[in-house]
Parts: structure tokens; sequence; C-alpha cells
């Protein structure tokens, strides 16, 4: 297993186009997440699976966003009419919860956003 | 919400010295998981150390230690023996233990510079 993976590592698009980021996380994870990370700043919480199973979704999170998990293993994070303001890192990261509580966050390279 | 503040934006420390990076945190929770995540330049961010917050001993990975003072809602990372693959952005995070782990609140980051 190579880890995270995240696919596109960049992606230039322009205004009001769709566009899809896929992430392959660790097999035997059981929980993926996906955060935001504009310059300068640390990780945003955009939506977490368990399993294939959507259980939180942020505020951030507009209805132009959307995410799947199909069968529990690789997830695909949509934005529709993209704008400038969704110009951005793209953070995938899985983790394997525990009985015990643990749950340490192993994180993709990204797929960078630039919205022209 | 929980948050997290990282007052230093930059710190910068002279290689084999040691470094002290600050975290401080908002919580009303009693029991949670404080990390250090270390993103390098273009690179995916990688787990340095983690604490959970019913253990009084600070952890310890090598040459990074933190400093966990639970009532002052603190929680620093100290380097020693600064190596010049320890520049990178430093991330403070906390993750609720009650709530069987949904989000991680991150800070904005500390930028460390190892000066040969």
């Amino acid at each position: 297993d190579t880890g995270v993976s995240q696919d596109p590592r960049h992606k230039i698009t322009k205004r009001g186009q769709n566009v899809t980021f896929r992430c392959d996380p660790i097999s035997e994870h059981n929980r993926l997440y996906w955060y935001r990370q504009t310059l300068g700043q640390g990780p945003e919480f955009l939506t977490y699976f368990q399993n294939e199973a959507q259980l939180e979704k942020s505020r951030l999170l507009s209805d132009r966003f959307s995410a799947e998990r199909p069968k529990g293993s690789f997830s695909t994070l949509e934005i529709q009419r993209t704008e400038q303001g969704d110009s951005a890192m793209y953070l995938c990261a899985s983790s394997l919860v525990m009985s015990s509580g643990a749950n340490v966050l192993t994180f993709g390279a990204g797929s960078r956003l630039t919205v022209l | 919400a929980q948050t997290v503040t990282q007052s230093q934006p930059e710190m910068s420390v002279q290689e084999a010295e040691t470094v002290t990076l600050s975290c401080t945190y908002d919580t009303s929770e009693s029991d949670y998981y404080l990390f250090w995540y270390k993103q390098p330049p273009s690179r995916q961010m990688i787990l340095v150390i983690r604490q959970e917050a019913y253990k009084q001993q600070n952890a310890t990975e090598n040459r990074f230690s933190v400093n966990f003072q639970k009532a002052a809602k603190s929680f620093s990372l100290k380097i020693s023996d600064s190596q010049l693959g320890d520049a990178a952005m430093y991330f403070c995070a906390y993750r609720s233990y009650t709530s069987a782990g949904n989000q991680f609140y991150f800070g904005t980051g500390t930028s460390l510079t190892v000066i040969p």
C-alpha cells in the first residue's frame, strides 16, 4: 500500500466549469476525510465518511460541492460551477478508527485547484 | 466549535539547536487528543506526535517532544537538535475524544526555517 493517493495533483479550470477530484485511501482504513486548505491557513474540514456513509458535512460545503464514497473505497469530491473563491488545495485523509477511539489521519498530497 | 491558535506564523532555528513552537486551544471538553503535523514544501502532511489529554506524561518521539499543560490549554512542540529536514509548516490539531473522532481542528500553522 502506497498511502493515500489523490488525483489530479493540479487542476486549472475556468470559472463556471465543473471539476472532480478523486481520493484513494489506505485500503484498510474505514474513515475518509476531505479538507480544504488555502494559502497561509490550516486545513478546514469539509466532510467525512465512515465506510460508504457520509456522516458529517461542514457549512463550508455549499450546494455546489458533493462528495461520494461508493462501496466504501475511493471517494470523489465534485465542485460544480466553480468560482474563483474555490481556488485552494483539497486534501484527502484516511484513518482507521479503533475501539479505543484512536484515530490518526494519514493525508494525501492534495489536489490543487486554480479557478481562472 | 473548538479553536486552535498558533501565534507564531514564522520561526527560525539554527541547525543543531532547539526550537519550541506554541499552540493553544479552546475547549470545554475534558477528553481529547492533540496532534502536531508537519507539512514540508509541496509535500503531504505527516504526523509528528500526538498526545492524549488524559495522560499526564508528555509525549516524546525521538527529537520531538511536547509540553502539554492541560489547565492552561497549551500544547507546545519542542524540536531538539534541529535538522535541515525539519524545515516545514507545522500544524497543531485538536480532536474530540468523546465524539469518536469526527472533526480535526487545525491551527493556522507555523513556518519553520532551519538555518545551516
